[in-house]
């Protein structure tokens, strides 16, 4: 089975410009999870989708960030404009209802 | 909101000795507590997971314990192998099942051989 697929794997860019992160969960999985980890803590849940509604946003800062699944599959994270504080690693994590998250490899943002 | 409380942040243990690490919790409606393991660079992975209806679960050497009176679960490792080198994290849900996560800080095991 393959897994939850990510891209960019690692992204640098300076403060104030945008970025965008893609997510690919698991076939079937209709849940969908994106996660900020900060080092040296834990995942934080930014914004969860079921198919292609949202769940809960309710940390999703979102005079800055956004996120989409526009067709219940995929899912784009968005961050407009980036400051040095969103410096993270992205996880995103598929699951089916109720189920096991099964996580992505990550992207790890670094804004200077 | 949930916070959860994870301790202690380091754990260095011998091989084949058992490490424990504890968490708490502050929403009593909390029913889901997982544990995943991430190692260095990879992705978390769950590990053992116990429901608020349930005391104790056993997975070979892993066990999870849960006091919902005290709000405070554990996780016990024994028998540790160097594999077992890694970064725990504990989480806690208000559904039976694996949403609205809250995740602990973390503990770094290190077993030593």
């Amino acid at each position: 089975e393959a897994g939850v697929a990510q891209s960019p794997r690692y992204k640098i860019i300076e403060k104030r410009q945008s970025v965008a992160f893609w997510c690919n969960p698991i076939s079937g999985h209709a849940t969908l999870y994106w996660y900020q980890q900060i080092l040296g803590q834990g995942p934080k849940l930014l914004i969860q989708f079921q198919n292609n509604g949202v769940v809960d946003d309710s940390q999703l800062p979102k005079d800055r960030f956004s996120a989409e699944r526009l067709k219940g599959v995929d899912s784009t994270l968005k961050i407009q404009p980036a400051k040095l504080e969103d410096s993270a690693v992205y996880l995103c994590a598929s699951s089916l209802s109720l189920r096991e998250q099964y996580f992505g490899p990550g992207t790890r943002l670094t804004v200077t | 909101g949930e916070n959860v409380e994870q301790h202690p942040s380091t754990l260095s243990v011998q091989e084949g000795d058992s490490a424990v690490i504890k968490c708490t919790y502050s929403d009593s409606a909390s029913n889901y507590f997982p544990w995943y393991k991430q190692e260095l660079g990879k992705r978390p992975q769950l590990i053992i997971d116990i429901r608020s209806n349930v005391g104790e679960k056993k997975d070979q050497r892993i066990a999870v314990t849960l006091n919902k009176t005290a709000k405070h679960f554990s996780l016990h490792i024994t028998e540790t192998q160097p594999e077992d080198s890694a970064v725990y994290f504990c989480a806690a849900s208000p559904y039976f099942g694996n949403e609205k996560l809250t995740f602990g800080t973390g503990t770094r095991l290190t077993i030593i051989p």
